[in-house]
């Protein structure tokens, strides 16, 4: 059972489009939400992350949105540029002893110049 | 200040061989994860370390494989004998002890088992 679910699986994005990530979640436990972006060749990076108290987070370019009762959270991308082009993962995690990440399937984004 | 690492990058060995793979994490970093990413699948969680400790094992697949982390730093991780589903990319994480939920990723080892 996928207790993390991302859409879509890829995304084309012409230069300065916004992309959108959609994640939805099934345990009401988790109580952290982090978006890792992750270039070939290379591991997973922290792009930002959330907490279930807010309902949007904003850093740069990139946001959070959380809507908490529909157990959902998206991934912004203002004016997408090429060098965005990479793979997005959503994630969750629940307070406690382990902390463990449950990460979504990814999304492929491409941003055409 | 230096990144998690893992070695090797890429190992492909035969079915029924052993490997061993490596992850130093961030210096000060109590806290250890493996991680494993099968073709096109989500990452998933295979256990868990603090310090020297297992917290949590329970993504471990079978008895083939094996995690330590001898005196609380590096870890490694073997699976003996390797079967073809094995194949995938594992990553190593490390997180500060405490209250922080940040997690930092090493670059990866790719195994190929043919």
């Amino acid at each position: 059972q996928q207790q993390v679910k991302q859409s879509p699986q890829s995304l084309i994005v012409q230069k300065g489009g916004i992309s959108i990530i959609n994640c939805a979640y099934e345990n009401t436990a988790f109580d952290y939400f982090p978006w890792y972006q992750q270039f070939p060749g290379k591991g997973p990076a922290l792009l930002i992350a959330i907490r279930p108290d807010v309902s949007e987070k904003k850093e740069g370019r990139f946001t959070i949105s959380f809507n908490k009762s529909a157990k959902q959270f998206s991934l912004h991308i203002m004016d997408s540029q090429p060098g965005d082009s990479a793979t997005y993962f959503c994630a969750a995690a629940r307070g406690g002893a382990t902390n463990k990440l449950i990460f979504g399937t990814g999304t492929l984004l491409a941003v055409q110049p | 200040e230096a990144g998690v690492t893992q070695f090797p990058s890429h190992s492909v060995i035969e079915k029924g061989q052993t490997v061993t793979l490596r992850c130093d994490p961030i210096s000060g970093h109590d806290n250890l994860y493996w991680y494993r990413r099968v073709m096109g699948k989500e990452i998933k969680f295979l256990l868990h370390f603090v310090k020297e400790s297992k917290q949590d094992e329970s993504g471990m697949p079978n008895n083939r494989f094996l995690a330590e982390r001898t005196g609380g730093t590096y870890s490694t991780l073997k699976v003996q004998p390797a079967e073809l589903e094995d194949s995938g990319v594992y990553f190593c994480a490390s997180r500060l002890a405490g209250g922080s939920y940040e997690q930092y990723f090493g670059p990866g080892t790719r195994l190929t088992v043919t």
